[in-house]
């Protein structure tokens, strides 16, 4: 069974203070593995599809990488606005939907 | 281009009633997937469609069930409504199997409370 893991459940950090979030998964074979941003009230919103080891990926602030067992989303002199929840999720290629982990929560003071 | 949109926003009920959720895709995507948020169990995946067919079905009773349309709009019916029913109902939309790209995109939720 495919499972993905988050940690830390929730990280509060102040304006400016760099840290990364960590996602383990379990699959079979991976055909692509993603992170969405959700804010309260809202649905999901698409940030970036990794598909192989070594796979990185930036936007922003923000920038993602894989490797066999894990990715990180890593925040860089993050700002109050990037206050969310993120969520990542696995896609197997041997499964026709993605399981997605508990996300983690950050807060961002200014 | 506009997003995935959902119908209504938000929702009352009555134990023991029944609900219809719609959920338009973006223009050119042909799979929705629906989801089901709490806080206690995070997103659980209900169904997908594709081409008017189911083509993967998560753990949820059959009271829980779901239909495409030809235009790709598609709606999620739940009966006999019970309180853990409430919750946020996600629509998400993507390209077409195959494509190689299998990002979802997710509309804003119906918010469900059944009383």
């Amino acid at each position: 069974e495919d499972q993905v893991t988050q940690s830390p459940e929730a990280l509060r950090l102040q304006e400016g203070e760099s840290s990364s979030l960590n996602c383990s998964y379990t699959v079979s074979g991976l055909r692509g593995l993603f992170w969405y941003r959700q804010d309260p009230g809202k649905g999901p919103e698409f940030l970036f599809t990794l598909y192989s080891a070594g796979e990185e990926k930036e936007k922003e602030r923000l920038k993602a990488t894989l490797t066999k067992k894990e990715s990180f989303l890593h925040i860089t002199a993050p700002k109050p606005e990037d206050s969310a929840t993120y969520l990542c999720a696995v896609l197997a290629t041997n499964a026709g939907k993605s399981t997605f982990g508990d996300g983690t929560t950050l807060t961002v003071k200014p | 281009k506009a997003g995935v949109t959902q119908t209504p926003r938000y929702l009352i009920k009555t134990r023991g009633q029944q609900v219809t959720l719609s959920c338009s895709p973006i223009s050119g995507h042909r799979s929705v997937s629906w989801y089901q948020q709490t806080p206690g169990q995070g997103l659980q995946f209900l169904f997908e469609y594709f081409s008017e067919t189911q083509r993967n079905k998560g753990n949820f009773p059959g009271r829980f069930s779901g239909r495409q349309f030809s235009n790709s709009r598609s709606e999620m019916n739940v009966s006999t409504l019970e309180l853990g029913d409430s919750a946020l109902y996600l629509c998400a939309s993507s390209l077409s199997p195959g494509t190689g790209s299998y990002e979802q995109y997710f509309g804003p939720g119906t918010r469900l409370t059944v009383t």
